[in-house]
């Protein structure tokens, strides 16, 4: 079945630095691909989405690829903040849209200044 | 316009004893999801309601798992008897039908001791 690899965390990092959370899939057909981010005590919100290959998403200075060719959607950073520190979800809907997300494990990120 | 609600944010019980949560999703979104995260692993799908049909209810871990949508509003998860691997976080979503819109919730945070 659909599933999705994160990589494993905590990723410590002090504030400016550059942030790479890897997040592979496997799926058949053509899925949307999705982080998340869980701030402490909040729920899950949508930091950015792709629909198709090429696709990148971007938000609040995040961004992510839709490779299809090595079946990834790596999120990025250039310069991290504190306010960052959060757990972060790779997650997956198959080809049809309003079918369940398929979640990774999730990364927990932590920023100090 | 308000978003997924959840109640209660945290509830504490102990082993046997019955829990209700409840999820109020965004007025018009059709679909309804429950998740789960136990402790350090991925979110994991419970099921999908269409208004007040259960869509996909694979996810669910055993008969002890109850879910209800009523009139295609709210919706009910209750867990009866209780049982300690129960205990996680649980998040409702809703999102229009044919979207990849999804609204999470910010959770119930379920401790069985």
């Amino acid at each position: 079945g659909d599933s999705v690899t994160q990589m494993e965390g905590p990723v410590t990092l002090s504030e400016e630095a550059f942030l790479t959370i890897n997040c592979t899939y496997t799926a058949t057909g053509y899925p949307s691909l999705f982080w998340y981010v869980q701030y402490p005590g909040e729920g899950l919100q949508l930091l950015l989405k792709a629909t198709k290959a090429d696709d990148k998403g971007s938000n609040k200075g995040f961004e992510a690829t839709y490779r299809k060719e090595t079946t990834s959607f790596h999120l990025e950073k250039g310069s991290v903040q504190v306010s960052d520190s959060a757990v972060y979800f790779c997650a997956l809907s198959p080809e049809q849209a309003g079918t369940a997300l398929i979640f990774g494990k999730g990364t927990t990120l932590s920023v100090s200044s | 316009e308000a978003g997924v609600t959840q109640f209660p944010s945290h509830s504490v019980i102990e082993k046997g004893q019955t829990v209700t949560l409840r999820c109020d999703p965004i007025s018009g979104h059709d679909n309804l999801y429950w998740y789960r995260r136990v402790m350090g692993k991925e979110i994991k799908f419970l099921l999908h309601f269409v208004k007040e049909s259960k869509q996909d209810e694979s996810g669910m871990p055993n008969n002890r798992f109850l879910a209800e949508r009523t009139g295609g509003t709210y919706s009910t998860l209750k867990v009866q008897p209780a049982e300690l691997e129960d205990s996680g976080v649980y998040f409702c979503a809703s999102s229009q039908v044919g979207t990849y819109g999804y609204t999470f919730g910010s959770g119930t945070r379920l401790t069985v001791v």
